[in-house]
């Protein structure tokens, strides 16, 4: 079973400042996906990423996939309140064909101050 | 825009009672899919379904539970005999045909076993 390391757990910063949260395995996954889950809900996914060394960005935030396609980290420039929530990112196992189960990380709480 | 609906949202059942936790997943999707979160736990995928029949399930999915895609739009999860241990946020998600896993999920169910 591979897992996924999401690091740090928690994260409190001022509105406007950057931050960066990473996800980290010593597996390989065919494809990884970053969510959002708000409290009571379902988690919402946010982005998936590929091919190693692959950078996706939406808006502020800006995802990269590592090369050898272990690890991944989520880039949030100038935060704002509404950033505040649980992100989590889910591994793909397989060889990538729609029926493969993910493996989620335990995910960072970030909280933006205003 | 399309999306993953549940039912019930919250469900209280007696141990050893049966439940079964229904989804709608988006129409034109072909993989479907079930998650549990445990309270301040991660989410741990449990199995999925395709082309009428299971294509992958975890360790968690014993012979107590099962699923059932009844007709077109309906799918399934049942639970034969509840206990305490199951307790948890139940989340459907469906994923479209293609070369990976971009799973939508749904607000999810929340089961209480007492």
């Amino acid at each position: 079973t591979q897992l996924l390391e999401q690091s740090p757990q928690f994260l409190s910063i001022q509105e406007g400042e950057n931050l960066t949260v990473y996800c980290n395995s010593s597996s390989v996954f065919s494809s990884l996906q970053w969510y959002r889950q708000e409290p009571g809900e379902g988690p919402v996914l946010l982005v998936t990423v590929v091919t190693g060394g692959e950078v996706k960005k939406l808006k502020r935030l800006t995802f990269q996939f590592g090369d050898a396609r272990k690890d991944s980290s989520l880039h949030i420039t100038a935060a704002q309140t509404g950033d505040t929530g649980l992100y989590l990112c889910a591994g793909e196992e397989g060889s990538g064909g729609g029926a493969d189960g993910l493996t989620f990380g335990k995910g960072t709480h970030l909280i933006i101050q205003p | 825009e399309p999306e993953v609906t549940q039912t019930p949202s919250h469900q209280v059942t007696q141990m050893g009672q049966e439940v079964i936790l229904r989804c709608v997943p988006i129409s034109n999707h072909l993989y479907f899919y079930w998650y549990r979160q445990i309270l301040g736990q991660k989410v741990e995928f449990l199995v999925s379904f395709y082309n009428n029949e299971i294509s992958e399930k975890s360790e968690i999915f014993d012979d107590q539970f099962s699923v059932e895609r009844p007709d077109g739009s309906n799918f399934t999860l049942k639970i034969r005999s509840t206990k305490l241990e199951d307790s948890a946020m139940y989340f459907c998600a469906s994923s479209a045909q293609g070369a990976r896993t971009e799973a939508f999920f749904g607000q999810g169910t929340r089961l209480t076993v007492v």
